[in-house]
């Protein structure tokens, strides 16, 4: 079956170091998204792709970055972690705006 | 620009009990409507969905919800509330103008469901 996995599912790394957080899909979407879920906040996007090599800033896109180099992947990067962004991190998926998304299980990074 | 709001954070039902979890959108024009569910610990898990049509949908787990234009709102209901039903729900609206299918969320709203 298809699906969308993230990896690692838990993370705790020191204020400043460079994080990446993978994301795989194996539904071949061109549509991926990374979400950050806190308390009070629901999910909020940080960034987005509609396809290789295209990536594009969502409402809480700084100190994030995503590359797409092919159509499975849209790993996530922290440049210089900050505990601002200890929290819960989604991948989704989708196939175009007639569909649903498909999240991953998500990954839980703390940083101290 | 475009916003979910759920008001409720958090509501407690007893078992068998009726549910409604309140969803209201700011859009221009008519959305594309979902909710979802998340289970401790779990990634999210779409209900239903409301694209166009009937403005009445059916989901999974015996949940649906209602598209109301004149209100903006996408109101989830169950009948009769089941103990696993214990969740956060997430009401999420997309696509927007420019092409853009990026879905947009609400705060969620966390039940609890006493027997």
């Amino acid at each position: 079956d298809a699906e969308i996995t993230q990896s690692p599912r838990h993370k705790i790394t020191e204020t400043g170091r460079q994080v990446t957080l993978a994301c795989h899909q194996t539904w071949n979407h061109n549509n991926m998204f990374w979400y950050r879920q806190d308390l009070g906040h629901g999910l909020r996007l940080i960034h987005y792709s509609y396809g290789v090599q295209d990536t594009n800033k969502g409402e809480v896109s700084d100190g994030y970055s995503v590359s797409r180099s092919n159509t499975e992947d849209l790993p996530l990067t922290l440049e210089s972690a900050a505990s601002s962004q200890t929290s819960v991190y989604f991948c989704a998926s989708r196939a175009d705006e007639n569909t649903e998304a498909f999240f991953g299980q998500g990954t839980r990074l703390t940083v101290v | 620009a475009q916003s979910v709001t759920q008001p409720d954070i958090h509501i407690t039902v007893s078992e068998g009990a009726s549910l409604e979890l309140r969803c209201n959108y700011s859009y221009g024009a008519t959305p594309y409507l979902f909710w979802y569910v998340q289970s401790p610990g779990q990634g999210l898990q779409l209900l239903l969905k409301y694209f166009s049509g009937d403005t009445l949908v059916q989901g999974i787990k015996g949940f649906e919800a209602e598209f109301k234009r004149s209100q903006s709102s996408f109101n989830l209901r169950k009948p009769s509330v089941h103990w696993s039903d214990a969740a956060e729900y997430f009401c999420a609206v997309g696509p927007f103008s420019g092409g853009y299918n990026k879905l947009i969320f609400g705060a969620g709203t966390r039940l609890a469901v006493h027997p």
